[in-house]
């Protein structure tokens, strides 16, 4: 149990597009789940914490319009990635928080390469 | 200040033995939560172990243990009988707060475990 995916694992755009990433929870309901990004060598840092039904709490830093996050269902939250730029390639990845316990299970993560 | 602190960028250890990756945290509050997650080179996050500040008893996994030390602030993750597998980055994170509320997760530098023949 406890199985959270990404999709996509891997993608390469041109600079100006955006970037859609899905994160899913397999086999439970995640009522907050949560987005990281991560530079290569470095610690995950997390950009937002995403709750169903309600918008999404931003770190400081971290620009809303740019990283639009929705939470539409129980199971699935999305990260789109606006108007890329090379300095937004990074490894993004995702958690999901199981049931009512302690525990974040992530996903396999999204490396993004922007043109 | 650094919330969590991970000392050892990197760690050797022979196969078959143990070892210890050290994590010392900083918090004033009272409810907090303390997890280890590995990370291979596949880049996945995978779930090890997790201690309550309250917990009486020092979590176990299998061959992985939690050393909580309380009053010394410190968490540190014991892998026994160490495998060819165990070689990954491993990351120390702390909830601050009560249980449910919003449950972010802050994250040490890491340590990277390398398992020698």
């Amino acid at each position: 149990g406890a199985v959270v995916s990404q999709h996509p694992s891997w993608v390469i755009c041109k600079s100006g597009t955006s970037v859609k990433i899905e994160c899913r929870s397999l086999d439970f309901q995640a009522t907050t789940m949560f987005w990281y990004r991560q530079f290569p060598k470095q610690s995950l840092m997390l950009m937002a914490t995403s709750n169903e039904g309600s918008k999404a709490t931003y770190e400081q830093g971290v620009e809303k319009d740019k990283f639009l996050i929705n939470h539409a269902s129980l199971t699935l939250s999305t990260l789109t990635v606006t108007s890329a730029h090379p300095e937004d390639s990074s490894f993004y990845i995702c958690s999901a928080r199981y049931r009512d316990t302690e525990t974040q299970y992530f996903g396999p993560g999204t490396r993004l390469l922007v043109l | 200040a650094q919330k969590i602190t991970q000392t050892q960028p990197g760690m050797f250890v022979q196969e078959k033995e143990a070892v210890t990756l050290d994590c010392t945290y900083d918090t004033s509050d009272p409810s907090y939560g303390l997890f280890w997650y590995k990370q291979p080179s596949s880049g996945e996050m995978i779930f090890l172990i997790y201690q309550g500040s309250y917990d009486q008893q020092n979590a176990t996994e299998g061959r992985y243990s939690l050393n909580f030390q309380k009053a010394r602030k410190s968490a540190n993750l014991v892998i026994s009988a160490s495998q060819l597998g165990d070689s990954a980055m491993y990351f120390c994170a702390m909830r601050e707060g009560l249980t449910g509320t919003a449950s972010k997760l802050t994250f040490g530098t890491g340590t990277r475990l390398q398992v020698t023949l």
